[in-house]
């Protein structure tokens, strides 16, 4: 049973469209992101969503709008999407900012999002 | 405020050949530090952490990573390396108190020749 699962794994569109990533945890944890990968492997940080609500919102064209209907659940869509927008895109979770919490991240396989 | 510096993009090692990759952080307040590995076409999995405590700490696959404060330093080792090894590894750092978001390095790609 996968702990955090992001569809689809792979997207292939054409520049101008709207496209949308899901993410789902099933670890019970109250924290959830958005990162993405570039070609060169760098991670940043998009969004993070705690308890449903936004604490971080990162330098991100607001062409990304992140939705959390509910703690295990973190959306992102896409508007009028560009080239530059191609890269991997992972959603993870954590238990974060309870006393005693690490805050290790968990992650899901990552979307791999291509703009032609 | 805090961040990490991975030296080294990329380290290249023999099967059977000792790993080392370089990990320093910058923290205003006692870490939390952590190595994820990620392999070709996957999501990252943490590796090890250390949080309080034994300052050598072991993670999956004969991983260490020893953290040194006065090195600022938590650099992750392997006696010998094994092919299924080759993979990108990533150091991060987090507050122990305060924001938990991690700051993560820019991440170290290991290579293993036969």
């Amino acid at each position: 049973d996968t702990a955090v699962s992001q569809t689809p794994k792979y997207l292939v569109t054409q520049m101008g469209n709207d496209k949308s990533i899901k993410c789902e945890q099933n670890l019970g944890h109250d924290t959830m992101y958005w990162y993405k990968q570039d070609s060169k492997k760098f991670l940043k940080i998009m969004f993070s969503y705690n308890n449903k609500e936004l604490i971080i919102n990162e330098t991100v064209p607001n062409r990304f709008s992140p939705k959390s209907p509910d703690k295990a659940h973190l959306n992102l869509h896409i508007n009028s999407l560009e080239l530059g927008d191609s890269a991997v895109y992972f959603c993870a979770s954590s238990h974060g900012g309870r006393t005693g919490s690490t805050g290790e991240l968990f992650f899901g396989e990552g979307s791999r999002l291509t703009v032609l | 405020a805090q961040s990490v510096t991975q030296l080294g993009s990329h380290v290249s090692v023999s099967e059977g050949a000792l790993v080392l990759l370089r990990c320093n952080y910058s923290s205003s307040v006692p870490p939390y530090l952590f190595w994820y590995v990620q392999y070709p076409n996957q999501g990252l999995q943490l590796l090890l952490k250390y949080t309080t405590g034994a300052t050598l700490v072991k993670g999956i696959n004969g991983f260490e990573a020893e953290f040194k404060k006065s090195e600022t330093s938590f650099h992750l080792t392997k006696p010998s390396a094994h092919m299924s090894d080759a993979a990108e590894y990533f150091c991060a750092v987090r507050r122990s108190g305060g924001s938990y978001i991690p700051t993560f390095g820019r991440g170290t790609s290991l290579i293993v020749h036969p």
